[in-house]
């Protein structure tokens, strides 16, 4: 199974702030990579797909780039909104493992 | 309006079992491959099994081989996953997830809590 590892588990940080998540692979998963939101009782949410394109209406302050084996996920400009857990997955090999999640709080 | 909704979910002793339901809406299951995830209380999100678009190939993480089945009724358009032999680490939320034709999960259900507890 590909293994997908994200940095930082967590991280605080304040209303503007740009966030970045990094999120890297066991192997290459040419760009089959998303990211979910999910915050708490909820069901994640799609927020980018194949590395870089936006779910529809999903903010523009998301944004997501990479290749091979790193990929990120950047938040330009943090809302109060957007503080939850972030998840990468790729979707490259069966199993579309999951990365452990990177935990968003305020500062 | 795509719309997945799980039932099912329930308290159940170890070594028991539970049948867990989505029942699909807004999409024709038979297009999309379908996917079950769940997740512990408090920990990540787990990849738990899968079943094709035209049904005919499954898949299942190593921890449930022979415990879980999925499976789906097309004319009820809904998707099942038949647990048995349940432990206490399978309790989690179990969510129903629709894949796009991206490979990503666009759509997920409200999710189902299975307690396996004695």
């Amino acid at each position: 199974d590909i293994q997908m590892t994200q940095s930082p588990s967590s991280l605080s940080a304040s209303v503007g702030d740009r966030v970045t998540i990094t999120c890297r692979a066991s192997q290459s998963i040419t760009t089959y990579l998303n990211w979910y939101q999910q915050k708490p009782g909820k069901a994640p949410k799609l927020l980018i797909y194949v590395t870089s394109t936006l779910q529809g209406g999903v903010p523009s302050r998301f944004s997501g780039s990479g290749s091979g084996t790193d990929y990120t996920l950047t938040i330009s400009s943090l809302q109060p909104e957007d503080f939850a857990t972030y998840y990468c997955q790729q979707t490259y090999i069966t199993p579309w493992t999951f990365g452990q999640g990177t935990k968003v709080e305020i500062k | 309006e795509v719309q997945l909704v799980e039932s099912g979910g329930g308290l159940v002793q170890p070594g028991g079992s539970l049948r867990l339901s989505c029942s699909a809406s807004g999409f024709t299951l038979t297009t999309y491959s379908m996917h079950w995830v769940r997740q512990a209380p408090g920990e990540g999100l787990e990849y738990v099994s899968a079943i094709s678009n035209n049904g005919v190939s499954t898949y299942y993480t190593d921890s449930v081989k022979g415990r879980f089945t999925i499976s789906r009724d097309n004319s009820k358009n809904t998707l099942y996953l038949q647990m048995s032999s349940l432990r206490i680490e399978d309790t989690a939320v179990y969510y129903c997830v629709k894949s796009s034709l991206r490979a990503a999960f666009d759509y997920w259900g409200q999710g189902t809590l299975v307690t396996v507890s004695s």
